[in-house]
């Protein structure tokens, strides 16, 4: 099984819907992060959370919202989806034990917003 | 302000041929270094990391990557790319306040038979 799991995989939706995608991981780290990727422009951080109780903005946080459920359940939502929010996301991991700690990614969730 | 830049958008080389991706970043501090891979329709995959020590790193499937600090350069390099090589490589460095990553823009690597 995948260390870090995001459902769904694919989801198309309308502007204007509330729209929740979800990571699970079963690597034990507590850092936890969800990126955007859009061509041209890389990966851009929208939260990321040190642990349960700890959640940080990112750089593009507006329009986006998160809870951590658990230390291995972080879930992004979209309060009220637009069409400039069509992206692919990515959710991933870090050991906060190991300073030069990689990130370790899901396979991503293609959101197309309508 | 830190960043990393990917001068290259994309690059097109033959199979066979050696690669050389190019990163550039800046970095208050010695920074951690990173080079990922995405291939099609997955995430991101670590390819090889450095800190410290030998300048030239080994990573996984043949690459390899040296720094160096005179130019603020950490640049991906594999001597023969094979077809299974085309993919999307970012660059990243880190880490920053909050144990975050930057990433550069990407390349991506066209392999023509």
């Amino acid at each position: 099984d995948a260390d870090v799991t995001q459902t769904p995989r694919n989801r198309i939706t309308k502007t204007g819907k509330r729209i929740m995608l979800e990571c699970s991981q079963t690597k034990g780290h507590d850092r936890m992060y969800w990126y955007r990727q859009d061509p041209g422009l890389g990966l851009r951080l929208i939260y990321y959370s040190f642990d349960v109780k700890d959640i940080n903005k990112g750089e593009i946080s507006d329009g986006y919202s998160v809870s951590r459920q658990a230390q291995a359940k972080f879930s992004l939502s979209l309060e009220s989806a637009i069409p400039n929010q069509t992206a692919l996301y990515f959710c991933a991991t870090s050991d906060s034990r190991d300073r030069g700690s990689e990130q370790f990614f899901g396979p991503g969730t293609r959101l197309t917003v309508l | 302000a830190q960043s990393v830049t990917q001068p290259d958008i994309h690059i097109t080389v033959s199979e066979g041929a050696s690669l050389e991706l190019r990163c550039n970043y800046s970095y208050g501090a010695t920074p951690y270094l990173f080079w990922y891979v995405q291939s099609p329709g997955q995430g991101l995959q670590l390819l090889l990391k450095y800190f410290s020590g030998d300048t030239l790193v080994q990573g996984i499937k043949g690459f390899e990557a040296e720094f160096k600090r005179s130019q603020s350069s950490f640049n991906l390099r594999k001597p023969s790319v094979h077809w299974s090589d085309a993919a999307e490589y970012f660059c990243a460095v880190g880490p920053l306040e909050g144990f975050k990553t930057i990433f550069g823009a990407g390349t991506r690597l066209f392999v023509k038979a």
